[in-house]
């Protein structure tokens, strides 16, 4: 299993994009890299899923370099409700996943 | 759809304890899961059970065992409740390969 490393914090401003990134330098053939959110007080919500280049969806947009070491979240105009912890995984969807400490964002007005 | 849900919402357990901790999805996910989530950290799988009729342990089994009753329903059961268990669980389904559905969570207190 691919180790991630990521931010511990971040802030933002409402408006603003978010791009958060994930280092996993050992990534093997197989894996694809998935992003959650945390609210305090509920489980994880998956948010954005792929295995290279640019993967979009209504939430985020997850951009992957040719060489896969590492992926970046990115968030668009973000909102205080934005604010909550950021989980990147990276593995082959199988079924031992393992979730590292994740990026707290923290979204000011 | 209610989606993933568990039981109970919060339980405090006396050392020694057991109790067995119910989750059932109705989105009809081969896979289930339960994880534990100690304060401030990221979650850590304790089992897993890719379809039913199977189960496998993950990162931090000990101390659990669990139940796949059926396609919707993944038990988890502590026989003897220590401190260390003290955490948040949760239960999660998906389809094979793909994005996992969480539960609400259920916030357990071993004293």
């Amino acid at each position: 299993l691919a180790k991630t490393t990521q931010p511990i914090s971040m802030d933002s401003y409402e408006g603003q994009e978010v791009n958060i990134t994930c280092s996993h330098n050992n990534i093997a053939t197989n894996d694809y890299i998935t992003w959650y959110q945390q609210f305090p007080s509920q489980g994880p919500r998956f948010i954005i899923q792929g295995y290279k280049t640019k993967v979009t969806n209504e939430v985020a947009s997850l951009f992957i370099p040719a060489d896969r070491k590492s992926s970046t979240l990115s968030l668009p105009r973000v909102s205080l409700s934005d604010t909550a912890v950021y989980y990147c995984l990276v593995g082959d969807r199988g079924f031992k996943t393992i979730f590292g400490a994740g990026t707290r964002l923290f979204v000011k007005a | 759809n209610a989606g993933v849900t568990q039981t109970p919402k919060f339980q405090v357990l006396k050392t020694g304890q057991s109790m067995t901790l119910q989750c059932a999805q109705d989105m009809n996910h081969n896979s289930m899961y339960w994880y534990r989530q100690d304060p401030g950290m990221g979650l850590r799988l304790i089992y897993y059970s890719a379809s039913e009729g199977t189960t496998d342990k993950g990162e931090v089994p000990n101390g659990y065992n669990v139940s796949r009753l059926n396609k919707r329903e993944f038990s988890l059961r502590l026989e003897s409740a220590a401190p260390s268990q003290t955490s948040v669980y949760f239960c999660a389904s998906s389809v094979s390969g793909q994005g996992e559905f969480f539960g609400p969570g259920t916030r357990l207190t071993v004293l």
